[in-house]
C-alpha cells in the first residue's frame, strides 16, 4: 500500500482548471525530499511532467505545474485539453522506508 | 539521450523465480542509481528497489525476503531477479534510471505468473 494519496479521479471540462493533491507525511513529503510528478496514458510507460516538486522538463507545456507545502505537494492542469485524460502518478522518497514511494494514482477525466 | 530495455521470459510458473535484464543503451550505468518499479493489472506504480552503480541496494521491506537487484557495468545493464512468485507477482515491470530531474523509464515488459 502507498504512502502517497492521492484522489482516485478528478473531472473537467475542456479549458477548466484540474488539480491533482498527493499527500503524504513526515517521513517523505513532510522531511523536504522532492516530488515529482508522470503521467500515463494506457499500455505506455508513465512520462515525466514535474520534477523537484515545481519544474517542468523541456517539451512539456506551461499549462502543467506543480507546488508543494509542508507534507502535500498538488499537480494543476489548465486550460485541460482532450489528450490530458491519463492516470496521474506523485513520487518521492521516504526515509523511514529507505525507499522511494508512489501515490495511489489519478485518473483525469475530461468531460 | 540514454534509453532503457527490459528483457526476458513473459510467462513465469509459480514457486520459480522471475529474472529480468534492463539494458542501458545512449549513456553509461556509472554514477546513478537504477531502479525496477511494477504495475499490476489495472493497479499503480510499486517499487520494488533500486542499485547504485558500485552495487549498493536498497529493497521495498514488503519484497526484501525475495528480491535481488544486481548490476553488471561492463554489460551496462542490471538485473532483477524475485524468487518463489505467485500470481501475485503478474505484472508490467518497469526499469528506470534514478535522477533528481525525474526518473527515465523503460518501455516495460509484462510477466504473467501462470502454470
Amino acid at each position: 500500500q502507498s504512502v502517497l494519496t492521492q484522489p482516485p479521479s478528478v473531472s473537467g471540462a475542456p479549458g477548466q482548471r484540474v488539480t491533482i493533491s498527493c499527500t503524504g507525511g513526515s517521513s517523505n513529503i513532510g522531511a523536504g525530499y522532492d516530488v515529482h510528478w508522470y503521467h500515463q496514458l494506457p499500455g505506455t510507460a508513465p512520462k515525466l511532467l514535474i520534477y523537484a516538486n515545481s519544474n517542468r522538463p523541456s517539451g512539456v507545456p506551461a499549462r502543467f505545474s506543480g507546488s508543494k507545502s509542508g507534507s502535500s505537494a498538488s499537480l494543476a492542469i489548465t486550460g485541460l485539453q482532450a489528450e490530458d485524460e491519463a492516470d496521474y502518478y506523485c513520487q518521492s522518497y521516504d526515509s523511514s522506508l529507505s525507499g522511494y514511494v508512489f501515490g495511489t494514482g489519478t485518473k483525469v477525466t475530461v468531460l | 539521450q540514454v534509453q532503457l530495455q527490459e528483457s526476458g521470459p513473459g510467462l513465469v510458473k509459480p514457486s520459480e523465480t522471475l529474472s529480468l535484464t534492463c539494458t542501458v543503451s545512449g549513456g553509461s550505468i556509472s554514477n546513478y542509481y537504477w531502479s525496477w518499479i511494477r504495475q499490476p493489472p489495472g493497479g499503480g506504480l510499486d517499487y520494488i528497489g533500486d542499485i547504485f552503480y558500485t552495487g549498493s541496494t536498497s529493497y521495498n521491506p514488503s519484497l526484501r525476503s525475495r528480491v535481488t537487484i544486481s548490476v553488471d557495468t561492463s554489460k551496462n545493464h542490471f538485473t532483477l531477479r524475485l524468487t518463489s512468485v505467485t500470481a501475485a507477482d503478474t505484472a508490467v515491470y518497469y526499469c528506470a534510471r534514478v535522477d533528481n530531474s525525474g526518473w527515465t523509464w523503460g518501455q516495460g515488459t509484462l510477466v504473467t505468473v501462470s502454470s
